[in-house]
């Protein structure tokens, strides 16, 4: 079992849909943080999460630390929202070392 | 544009060979780490260092090697290359560090650098 485990692996919706991605973890942890991986390679990070919720735009992140359970919303997704997106945790034990999920392919149609 | 700048963008090189990649922090920012992506292991975290000093290890093959220089740009070495060393190696940086978890601090990534090993 992975240390970090997303959900679901492919997502497929229609512009103007609600979107979640959901990623959960089994360590304890200092910080999550959420990226977006555009199709030409580069990384965004998007969101550091410790506690709470944060938005950004159409981006909500949230994180349950009891539950240990994140999920990033999209609102009103649009075809350009087409990326992977890749939680990663930071272990409390590790300092600075972030364990990876294995990404959600999300792809929006017009 | 991140702030972040990773040299070569694209490097083919054959196996048994020794390459270095560079990466330039963005400005003010102290703390270097450095990532493979591989199509079979996904990202995984190497190394990272602050302001100079090693800081934090992962799974980073003893043939790989990184420093920081005074400047505080960073070199990843990967020597002995082997064909399962092809991968997209990225850099982020950080910024000040206010404790001991410095990725507490949101990441800014480079480009990073398609390594291809033939």
């Amino acid at each position: 079992k992975n240390e970090v485990e997303q959900s679901p692996q492919n997502l497929t919706a229609q512009e103007g849909e609600f979107i979640t991605i959901n990623c959960s973890y089994s360590v304890g942890i200092s910080a999550l943080h959420w990226l977006q991986q555009h199709p030409g390679g580069g990384i965004v990070s998007l969101f550091m999460l410790s506690s709470g919720k944060k938005k950004h735009g159409r981006l909500i992140a949230t994180i349950n630390i009891q539950e240990k359970h994140s999920s990033l919303h999209i609102t009103a997704s649009h075809p350009r929202d087409s990326a992977v997106y890749i939680c990663a945790a930071c272990e409390e034990t590790s300092g600075s070392r972030l364990t990876f999920g294995e990404g959600t392919q999300l792809t929006v149609n017009p | 544009d991140s702030g972040v700048t990773q040299t070569p963008k694209h490097l083919i090189t054959a196996t048994g060979q020794r390459v270095t990649l560079r990466c330039s922090p963005r400005s003010g920012d102290l703390s270097v780490y450095w990532y493979q992506q591989s199509l079979d292991q996904g990202l995984q975290f190497l190394i990272q260092y602050y302001n100079g000093e090693e800081r934090a290890k992962g799974n980073i093959l003893e043939r790989f090697s990184a420093q920081q220089f005074p400047d505080l740009h960073s070199e990843l070495n990967l020597s002995s290359l082997e064909l399962g060393d092809s991968a997209l190696y990225f850099c982020a940086s950080s910024g000040p560090d206010r404790g001991t978890r410095a990725t507490n601090e949101k990441l800014f990534f480079g480009s990073g650098t398609q390594l291809s090993v033939l």
